[in-house]
This record gives structure tokens, C-alpha cells and sequence, in this order.
């Protein structure tokens, strides 16, 4: 079965902190995404990988990074953390090739920024 | 822009009723998934489907794909409480970035007992 973690499952953190949310997948996925769940809104794409230190920006990226030093692990980065960052936080991966558009999801990290 | 757009966005129900949820869109999809999450949890893949006019079964659960591959519905057969939670369709398109989805908004369902 496909492993994905987050590092937290949730975390309080102060308005100006930077963030960091960790994902891991133990698949050899080449495609890693990170989401943001808001009610009403539905899954937002922040920013995907597709290959060891490449990024693609997604939907909303702003106030975010990312990294992506081996294939296995994707970190997002909230520079200085903002209420409105207070969110649901979803990492997913999936296989490139024939299975390229099946996502795997980790549990999620609920962050609330105050 | 890409949509999906699901209905209804909310349904409760007793146990052992049937119920259907929709997916629908004008784009063409090369596949669709659903997923259903539980609440403070990621969504769990249930099913994908790729072909026109496929109908895919799980359990209690049917899926079928449109023929034109643009719409999709979910059908439970006498549900359960375990059925509970939020049904998301979602999509891959023909010409997107790599393995992007294109996510509805989601169905929450409730089944009480």
C-alpha cells in the first residue's frame, strides 16, 4: 500500500513564524502536490513537483515555497505565517506513466495561524 | 477553466436507502477518480475510471463513468454508517500539467442509523 506522512497533524503557530510542513512517500512516486481544504472551497493546489528539485507553481502559491531535495520527501514553506494561512493542509503523490492521475493522500496537518 | 461540478453538495439519509451523487462538466476527462474523506483525515482513492460508459463496482458502491467522458456518478446501494463522510470527484485532463487533478467540491454525506 502507498505511505504517505505528514510531520504534524496539527499545529498552533503565531502570526510571523515560519512554517514548515513536511511530507514523506515511501512509493518512489515521481509527482508530489500539496493542497490547502477550506470549507466552501474545496482542494486549492499550492505548488507539485514532478521530479527531484523541480516546482510547479499551482493556484495559489502565493505566501508559500516549497523544496524538494530527494524524490521521496516535499516540504511546504509558509514564510511568515498569516491567519489566512489557517488551513488544512494535504499532501498527495502519485506514479508518473499510465497511473499518472491517481493522487495518494497523507492525513493532513491542520495549522491554525494566530 | 476546468470545473467539476458535484451534486448535491449536502445529503442525509437513513440507513439502508440508495442514493446517487453527480459529477458532471463541458471538459473532457481523460479519467476520473472519487475519493471519499473522513472528517480531519486525507481522502482515501476509491475508484478511477478511463473508458467511456464504464461502470466500475465496489461493494455496495457503483461508479460509471459518461460515455463522453465528462460527467460521472456514484451510486450506494443500501448505505451504511460507515458511508458517512465527503465524496470527491476529481479529474485528469488532456493537456494539464503533469498528473494534475481537477478537484469538485464535494458531496458530504450523512447516514443515520
Amino acid at each position: 500500500d502507498v505511505k504517505v506522512t505528514q510531520s504534524s497533524r496539527y499545529l498552533v503557530k503565531r502570526t510571523g513564524e515560519k512554517v514548515f510542513l513536511e511530507c514523506v512517500q515511501d512509493m518512489d512516486h515521481e509527482n508530489m502536490f500539496w493542497y490547502r481544504q477550506d470549507p466552501g472551497l474545496g482542494l486549492r493546489l499550492i505548488y507539485f513537483s514532478y521530479d527531484v528539485k523541480m516546482k510547479e507553481k499551482g493556484d495559489i502559491p502565493e505566501g508559500y515555497s516549497v523544496s524538494r531535495e530527494k524524490k521521496e520527501r516535499f516540504s511546504l514553506i509558509l514564510e511568515s505565517a498569516s491567519t489566512n494561512q489557517t488551513s488544512m493542509y494535504l499532501c498527495a503523490s502519485s506514479l508518473g506513466g499510465t497511473d499518472l492521475y491517481e493522487q495518494y493522500f497523507g492525513p493532513g496537518t491542520r495549522l491554525t495561524v494566530t | 477553466t476546468q470545473l467539476l461540478e458535484q451534486s448535491p453538495q449536502f445529503l442525509s439519509i437513513q440507513e439502508g436507502e440508495n442514493l446517487t451523487v453527480y459529477c458532471n462538466s463541458s471538459s473532457v476527462f481523460s479519467s476520473l477518480q472519487w475519493y471519499r474523506q473522513e472528517p480531519g483525515e486525507g481522502p482515501v482513492l476509491l475508484v478511477t475510471v478511463v473508458t467511456g460508459g464504464e461502470v466500475k463496482k465496489l461493494k455496495r458502491l457503483t461508479f460509471q463513468f459518461g460515455d463522453a467522458r465528462k460527467d460521472s456518478s456514484l451510486h450506494i446501494t443500501a448505505a451504511q454508517p460507515g458511508d458517512t463522510g465527503l465524496y470527491l470527484c476529481a479529474g485528469g485532463y488532456f493537456g494539464g500539467s503533469q498528473g494534475n487533478l481537477i478537484f469538485g467540491k464535494g458531496t458530504k454525506l450523512s447516514v443515520k442509523p
